[in-house]
């Protein structure tokens, strides 16, 4: 299985600074054959389910706002909420969608500084 | 748009099975693979499995031969089975279209197993 971890635990951001969120895999992601990175971010907010934000890494979701951005190849990868808003208060995930069993990092709590 | 509901037995003895059902509305279920997911209260998501109206189905060996998904398209929905269950299968399972990208998400199902 490929391992997912995340850093850090949690944050806590002042509104409209930067918060930052690494996450590594065990193994590369990158795709052979489209020579992409099988990776995705959720964020879930309390009480709601998960929501996608990004896939191959950095492809951005319908309607999430481009203050969000996503990089990395390989192993390690980052989420970039450039400008935290007070709605941006969350759990954010990191997905691999290389290979089954698909498997999500431990996730970061973003707060309120 | 679709849209998913999960429905199902908000507890169940250990020992027995888990039964859930995932109502899928606003679209197509030979469009999409369907999968579901399940998150421990206060923990993170474990894939738990998928399956297509092909018959292409997958899941997590870390649930060993526990699991069965299946769905019924005349009903528009999909299924899951989780046997022998324990306290250790208490989670909000969720519903999802999609088989490796997953969205849209159900509301969540709260199964606690407990005697």
């Amino acid at each position: 299985d490929i391992v997912m971890t995340q850093s850090p635990d949690s944050l806590a951001v002042s509104l409209g600074e930067r918060a930052t969120i690494n996450c590594k895999s065990s193994q590369s992601v990158l795709s052979n054959s489209n020579n992409r990175n099988s990776l995705a971010w959720y964020q879930q907010k309390p009480g709601q389910p998960p929501r996608l934000l990004f896939y191959w890494a950095s492809s951005r979701e319908f309607g999430v706002p481009d203050r969000f951005s996503g990089s990395g190849s390989g192993t390690d990868f980052t989420l970039i909420i450039s400008s935290l808003q007070a709605e941006d208060v969350a759990i954010y995930y990191c997905q691999q969608y290389y290979s089954p069993p698909f498997t999500f990092g431990p996730g970061t709590k973003v707060d309120i500084k | 748009q679709v849209q998913l509901q999960e429905s199902g037995p908000g507890l169940v003895k250990p020992s027995e099975t888990l039964s859930l059902t995932c109502n899928v509305s606003g679209g197509s279920m030979s469009t999409y693979y369907w999968s579901w997911i399940r998150q421990p209260p206060g923990k993170g998501l474990e894939w738990i499995g998928y399956i297509h109206h092909s018959g292409d189905t997958n899941h997590n060996p870390s649930l060993k031969s526990r699991v069965t998904i299946s769905m019924d398209m005349s009903k528009t929905q999909f299924y899951l089975r989780l046997t022998s269950v324990t306290a250790a299968d208490t989670a909000v399972y969720y519903c999802a279209g999609n088989r490796e990208l997953f969205d849209p998400w159900g509301r969540g199902s709260l199964v606690i197993v407990s005697s």
